[in-house]
């Protein structure tokens, strides 16, 4: 069965820090998709970024960047100059690939809830 | 583009009574899934609905239960709600493969008493 790991159940750090949010994952398949999601306050899940188990490249996005290893079956999350307004819940998620085109449900980790303090 | 829409945003049902909520899906996308998020058990996958047919299906009880409609709104009904189903309900569409991202709306925070 699928799993996902955050075990950082929160993080507080000041405004302009590094900061980096661990995932690690677990699955028997070989074709697979993990995704990040930040969850403000106001609830909403947003998309941050997705990776299939064929694109081992790091990715960097503004102040975000990706690693991702399949060798210790980690997707860890990095922002770099962290801002207040990027204080929210951010969840891991792994889907499987299924038969025809389809795939499981998203497996979400538990989230990591990061508090950035001016 | 019109974002996942979810209607109510907030209900109030007591215990034994059953509850519909809808969800209006990003324009083109045919894939609708729902997930539970509760504190205790985070966010967990209901069910997914691709063209009229709910193609996968998370590990919960046969009182939830979802169908969509030809242009591709969904619906989630809990039949006999009990307290542990207060939660916020999250929609989420999607285009194209299980490679795309999934976009989720805003939720529906139903409260059992």
């Amino acid at each position: 069965a699928q799993k996902v790991t955050q075990a950082q159940t929160e993080i507080s750090v000041v405004e302009k820090e590094d900061v980096t949010l661990d995932c690690v994952y677990e699955t028997r398949d070989t074709t697979y998709y993990l995704f990040w999601y930040k969850q403000p306050p106001s609830g909403e899940l947003v998309f941050l970024i997705r990776r299939n188990s064929f694109d081992e490249q790091n990715e960097i996005s503004g102040r975000y960047s990706w690693n991702f290893q399949k060798s210790t079956s980690s997707f860890n999350f990095t922002i770099t100059a962290s801002q207040v307004v990027d204080s929210a819940v951010y969840f891991c998620a792994l889907s499987e690939a299924r038969s025809g085109g389809g795939a499981d449900g998203l497996t979400f980790g538990k989230g990591t809830h990061l508090i950035i303090q001016p | 583009k019109a974002g996942v829409t979810q209607t109510p945003r907030y209900l109030i049902k007591t215990r034994g009574q059953q509850v519909t909520l809808s969800c209006s899906p990003i324009s083109g996308h045919r894939s609708v899934s729902w997930y539970q998020q509760t504190p205790g058990q985070g966010l967990q996958f209901l069910f997914e609905y691709f063209s009229e047919t709910q193609r996968n299906k998370g590990n919960f009880p046969g009182r939830f239960s979802g169908r969509q409609f030809s242009n591709s709104r969904s619906e989630m009904n809990v039949s006999t709600l009990e307290l542990g189903d207060s939660a916020l309900y999250l929609c989420a569409s999607r285009s194209g493969g299980a490679y795309n991202e999934q976009f989720f709306g805003p939720g529906t925070r139903l409260t059992v008493l």
